[in-house]
């Protein structure tokens, strides 16, 4: 257990609509960071951010947004959902080295 | 780009066999981390090696580090059906707060 908390764990929606995927820190971490698992573009870099604010930026979509709050929870709200959307989900905190410690993720799949 | 790249794509071995897989990059690093991704799960941190280490253990990994080259290598020893995931390797330009930048992964198959 990685001690990061990610919900939903599974998620079925139809194109077109908006979703938030939530994710709870390990206790004491700042850092947030958000990541998209495809099968055709393997594990992207999205967000992150640290103790509320923006810190770096991926491959994220105008269509998608995050953000981090004051008790360090953070969203990752997607819109305007296409098919190609469908993918895991992941949440990681940041280590004292660096590290990263990952949630179960949230499955997304657009219908 | 700090992402690592893992050699091979796939590997398939017999329990009780050893697993090599390699990593290379193209920045400098202050720390090169390594991670295993059972299918579906999330990420698990397995072992990090700094940039001043050549070699580090850890259980039935061992992982190298060459700075030169810019590579790594792990090793499982005694290879086991339960070490079946997928291996990413992560350089890290600094010792924190960065993003990690994964590769495609080597996708390790242990057969019992």
């Amino acid at each position: 257990d990685s001690g990061v908390t990610q919900t939903p764990k599974h998620l079925i929606t139809a194109t077109g609509q908006r979703v938030t995927l939530r994710c709870s820190p390990r206790s004491g971490d700042l850092s947030v960071y958000w990541y998209q698992q495809s099968l055709d573009q393997g594990l992207q870099f999205l967000i992150q951010y640290y103790n509320g604010e923006e810190r770096a930026k991926g491959n994220i979509l105008e269509r998608f947004s995050a953000q981090q709050f004051p008790d360090l929870h953070s969203e990752l709200n997607l819109s305007s959902l296409e098919l190609g959307d469908s993918a895991l989900y992941f949440c990681a905190t940041g280590g004292s080295h660096g590290e990263l410690f990952f949630g179960e993720g949230s499955r997304l799949t657009v219908l | 780009s700090q992402q690592g790249e893992e050699d091979p794509q796939a590997l398939s071995i017999q329990e009780g066999e050893n697993a090599t897989m390699n990593c290379s990059y193209k920045t400098s690093i202050n720390n090169l981390q390594w991670y295993r991704q059972n299918s579906g799960r999330g990420l698990v941190h397995l072992i990090l090696i700094r940039s001043n280490e050549r070699e580090k253990h850890s259980g039935r990994l061992r992982v190298t580090l060459d700075t030169s080259k810019k590579s790594s290598s792990l090793l499982i020893t005694a290879s086991r059906a339960a070490d079946t995931a997928s291996y990413f390797c992560a350089p890290s330009p600094n010792s924190g707060n960065t993003p990690l930048v994964f590769g495609k992964g080597t996708r390790l198959s242990v057969i019992a």
